[in-house]
C-alpha cells in the first residue's frame, strides 16, 4: 500500500465550479502538507503548504488538513480553464532524516472546460 | 534568473547505453534533488544532495549515480540504461533550512525513452 493515495481522476468540471481534490495518507509522522500544480509538459510548482492541522486560504484556493483522519484536501473556488493541470499532494515528516524527502501522491488530472 | 535548468529535454537510448542528465540552479540553493515521474506513480525521489559535497539515496536509487559538481550543478548518470528507466526526470532545488526543504523548485524535465 502506498503511503499517500490520491485519486488520479481525470476530473472534468465546468468553469465556475467548486473543485475538491483529496489525498489520504498512512504515515502519522507527516507534518508538512503541500499541493503542487503541474501544467502539461512542465515541472511541478508549489501552490500551497500547510503545517500540521487546519485550514489555509490563498485567493480561490483553500487547503485543509485533518490529521485525525489522515486526510488532506484542496478546494478551488470559481474554477477557471487556466486551472486545468495535474495537482499533486506531497508530504514530509518534521525533522530527523526526512530532510527534503517529499512523498508525493499520484496526482489528479483536472480539466476545467469553458 | 533562469531558476532550474535541465539538459537535454529529450533523449532516446538503446538498452545498455549510458548517459548523464545535467541540472543547474541559479537560486543559491543548498539542496538539490532528482525525481522520476511515471504514469500512475507520481514523483519518486531517486537521489538528493542536502548540501554541496553530500549525496544520499532516495526511494528508487538502483541503476543511477549522481554527482554534486558544485553548489549550482547536480548530475544524474545512467550507466547501463534499461527499458524500465523510461520516464520523465525532474531536477529540483530548495533552500538549506529544513523548514524550507518542502518548497522545492523544479526544472522543466527530461523525457527519456530506452528501447
Amino acid at each position: 500500500q502506498k503511503e499517500v493515495e490520491q485519486d488520479p481522476g481525470p476530473l472534468s468540471v465546468p468553469e465556475g465550479a467548486i473543485v475538491s481534490l483529496n489525498c489520504t495518507y498512512s504515515n502519522s509522522a507527516f507534518q508538512y502538507f503541500m499541493w503542487y500544480r503541474q501544467y502539461s509538459r512542465k515541472g511541478p510548482e508549489l501552490l500551497m503548504y500547510t503545517y500540521s492541522s487546519g485550514n489555509k486560504e490563498d485567493g480561490r484556493f483553500t487547503a485543509q488538513v485533518d490529521k485525525s483522519s489522515k486526510y488532506i484536501s484542496l478546494f478551488i473556488r470559481d474554477s477557471q480553464p487556466s486551472d486545468s493541470a495535474t495537482y499533486l499532494c506531497a508530504m514530509i515528516p518534521a525533522g530527523g532524516t526526512s530532510y527534503g524527502k517529499l512523498t508525493f501522491g499520484q496526482g489528479t488530472i483536472l480539466t476545467v472546460h469553458p | 534568473n533562469a531558476g532550474v535548468t535541465q539538459t537535454p529535454k529529450f533523449q532516446v537510448l538503446k538498452t545498455g547505453q549510458s548517459m548523464t542528465l545535467q541540472c543547474a540552479q541559479d537560486m543559491n540553493h543548498n539542496s538539490m534533488y532528482w525525481y522520476r515521474q511515471d504514469p500512475g506513480m507520481g514523483l519518486r525521489l531517486i537521489y538528493y544532495s542536502a548540501s554541496e559535497g553530500t549525496t544520499d539515496k532516495g526511494e528508487v536509487p538502483n541503476g543511477y549515480n549522481v554527482s554534486r559538481l558544485n553548489k549550482r550543478e547536480f548530475s544524474l548518470r545512467l550507466e547501463s540504461a534499461a527499458p524500465s528507466q523510461t520516464s520523465v526526470y525532474f531536477c529540483a532545488s530548495s533552500g538549506w533550512d529544513r523548514v524550507y526543504s518542502y518548497e522545492q523548485y523544479f526544472g522543466p524535465g527530461t523525457r527519456l525513452t530506452v528501447t
